[in-house]
């Protein structure tokens, strides 16, 4: 399954599936990006970054993709589990210490 | 042992009345942050704290006002409550100003 942007908040996969979940950044002179997951009633927790020289990096069953031409960065999770149900965010940091949060996607996964 | 820790949980109180939320990192972090969590989940910072020094004060009403009585505590006390401040406040703390290490959240309820 895939997200379109940020006009689609929520994203609903089956367990086993790839799921890929999207987002637009503002500023083009953004250069550190960070995925985070937060599951309900709980703080949001890193899952994975990424710079602006890199326009890949890869985790255990995540990979972050950044385009910096269309200023677009992806989460690819590897294998759906029901414990990845949970509300993704992607932040680009703008300026010093500003860590800015894109509005979310809510990642629901059925077994 | 827990990394960042808020206190309370959970606040419900009346329109007028002053309230504090605290926070507390055992990471050794030199950053602090305060961040707003709305209904529809988007996170917006609030305030920065460097060393005990303010470093980002977003357009936050001067209700709100953060106190660092040292780098591994950043309270925030809120007077005057009103019914638009009901949302989640997560403290958070970082060490390199890019990955957040946030806490649980505190849930405020204004009636």
């Amino acid at each position: 399954g895939e997200s379109v942007g940020l006009h689609l908040p929520t994203l609903s996969v089956q367990e086993g599936d790839n799921s890929i979940i999207n987002c637009a950044y503002s500023n083009s002179a953004s250069d550190y990006f960070i995925w985070y997951k937060q599951e309900s009633g709980k703080g949001p927790q890193f899952i994975i970054d990424i710079r602006s020289n890199m326009d890949k990096r890869q985790g255990q069953r995540v990979t972050v993709l950044l385009n910096k031409t269309v200023k677009h960065l992806s989460l690819q999770i590897a294998a759906t589990q029901p414990g990845d149900s949970a509300v993704y965010f992607c932040a680009e940091t703008q300026g010093f210490q500003k860590l800015v949060f894109g509005t979310g996607t809510r990642l629901l996964v059925s077994p | 042992d827990t990394a960042v820790s808020q206190t309370p949980k959970y606040l419900v109180t009346q329109m007028g009345n002053d309230k504090s939320i605290k926070c507390e990192q055992n990471l050794g972090h030199d950053t602090m942050y305060w961040y707003k969590q709305d209904s529809k989940k988007f996170l917006k910072i609030m305030f920065s704290y460097n060393n005990k020094e303010l470093i980002i004060n977003e357009t936050v009403p001067n209700r709100f006002s953060p106190k660092s009585p040292d780098k591994a505590h950043l309270n925030l006390h809120i007077n005057s409550l009103e019914l638009g401040d009901s949302a989640v406040y997560f403290c958070a703390s970082s060490q390199d100003l890019e990955v957040r290490h946030f806490g649980p959240g505190t849930r405020l309820t204004v009636t």
